[in-house]
């Protein structure tokens, strides 16, 4: 069973620039969140995506986008980048069954740094 | 939306001694209230989780108790060892149209050797 895996690992981009960030799910698993972590604070809902479609929202604006592909793979897109965007940026997968969700398990993460 | 408060942001104990975590939280429609640990550099790890029809749950070490009617929950990690250390998030969320996992802020656990 393969784990949860983000790429890239570290990434640093400036003010303005968009950013695209990737995300492999744990095998078996069809539902995919994204979320953000700011240092010294607990991770912050972005959104999810379940069959390909988001269906579910954080308090995060439009420049936040993602998309979901038919292998449960997914992307985060930032656009344009502001400093606060500074974060570790975490990718969760699930497996939902019949509208129920279970447990999540996280991916390492991709540290993005906005100078 | 929900709320989830966490105490103590830090937390010492020497290696043997108990340790707990506490958290409250606001939607009374929460009903699942996982626990992850995170080491440096990596992402959380779930380490044990409770539903809202159980009281209690143990896995070896680590015990979850939940109040549903006080709406809170804590973390109970006995005989604690070095390896323990770490920051250890709370959490919750409801089943529906999707998961929403509301955190709370983390407490960073040290073990004293």
């Amino acid at each position: 069973e393969t784990g949860v895996t983000q790429s890239p690992t570290h990434l640093i981009k400036t003010r303005g620039q968009q950013v695209t960030l990737r995300c492999s799910s744990q095998s078996g698993h069809n539902t995919v969140s994204w979320y953000q972590q700011a240092l010294g604070q607990g991770p912050q809902f972005i959104f999810q995506y379940y069959r390909e479609e988001e269906n579910g929202r954080g308090n995060f604006p439009p420049r936040f986008s993602g998309l979901q592909f038919p292998n449960y793979s997914s992307e985060l897109n930032v656009n344009a980048l502001e400093l606060d965007d500074s974060a570790l940026y975490l990718c969760a997968s699930s497996l939902a069954n019949s509208g129920l969700f279970n447990e999540q398990f996280f991916g390492p993460g991709t540290r993005l740094t906005v100078l | 939306g929900e709320n989830v408060e966490q105490h103590p942001s830090t937390l010492s104990v020497q290696e043997g001694d108990s340790a707990v975590i506490k958290c409250t939280y606001s939607d009374s429609a929460s009903n699942y209230f996982p626990w992850y640990k995170q080491e440096l550099g990596k992402g959380p790890q779930l380490i044990i989780d409770i539903r809202s029809n159980v009281g209690e749950k143990k896995d070896q070490r680590i015990a979850v108790t939940l109040n549903k009617t006080a709406k809170h929950f804590s973390l109970h990690i006995t005989e604690t060892q070095p390896e323990d250390s770490a920051v250890y998030f709370c959490a919750a969320s409801r089943s529906g149209g999707y998961q929403k996992v509301t955190f709370g802020i983390g407490t960073k656990l040290q073990v004293i050797p």
